[in-house]
């Protein structure tokens, strides 16, 4: 079965702490890694795709990374304004190509 | 640009009272997906369209739920009846055809059932 683990639950920084999100999957044929910042009354925001062991992507503070098992999202030196909940997500296999598999999220929350 | 716009942003209403969500997706975006969104369950695919016809509806929980794509630039998902374990925030999504591509959310439809 598809699946997508997201770790920690909860992360709680300081301004300027840097860390790192880990999202964890098991699917066949990976057709992409999608990750999406989703704030408090509002939807998902998407941030970055990857598509291949090795690749990286990077935004503002955020960097996102891919290997065969697992993606990490580095945030170097976080500011408040950066507290949020990063969700990872893939496209399932086999069945429709629109089913996108969300792993339950990481609530990080950045102190001044 | 308009992202995905779902309206309306609130609804509450009592157990067994039909529920109407809309949403008109991105402009140039052939596929339209809905999902429902709890704590307990996180983010949960309930259909998607491509050029308006439903691909896949294995997600929808029961019959109660229907979903509608009569054009390009309209979706309906309909609850008849209603029932208390429906409340959730509801997810209107949409992209450019293809697996691969990234989904664009709207702001959801945050549904209290009585």
């Amino acid at each position: 079965e598809d699946q997508v683990t997201q770790s920690p639950e909860a992360l709680r920084l300081q301004e300027g702490e840097s860390s790192s999100l880990n999202c964890s999957y098991t699917v066949s044929g990976l057709r992409g890694l999608f990750w999406y910042r989703q704030d408090p009354g509002k939807g998902p925001e998407f941030l970055f795709t990857l598509y291949s062991a090795g690749e990286e992507k990077e935004k503002e503070r955020l960097k996102a990374t891919l290997t065969k098992k697992e993606s990490f999202l580095h945030i170097t030196a976080p500011k408040p304004e950066d507290s949020a909940t990063y969700l990872c997500a893939v496209p399932g296999y086999g069945g429709s190509q629109g089913n996108l598999i969300f792993g339950k999220g990481t609530k990080l929350s950045v102190k001044p | 640009d308009a992202g995905v716009i779902q309206s309306p942003r609130h609804e509450v209403t009592e157990m067994g009272q039909e529920v109407t969500l809309r949403c008109k997706p991105i402009s140039g975006h052939n596929s339209l997906f809905w999902y429902r969104q709890t704590m307990m369950r996180g983010l949960e695919l309930l259909i998607y369209f491509n050029n308006n016809v439903p691909i896949d509806d294995s997600g929808m929980p029961e019959d109660r739920f229907s979903a509608k794509m009569p054009n390009a630039s309209f979706s309906t998902l309909k609850i008849q009846p209603s029932e208390p374990r429906d409340s959730a925030v509801y997810f209107c999504a949409s992209s450019l055809p293809g697996g691969s591509q990234p989904q664009h959310f709207g702001d959801g439809t945050r549904l209290s059932i009585l």
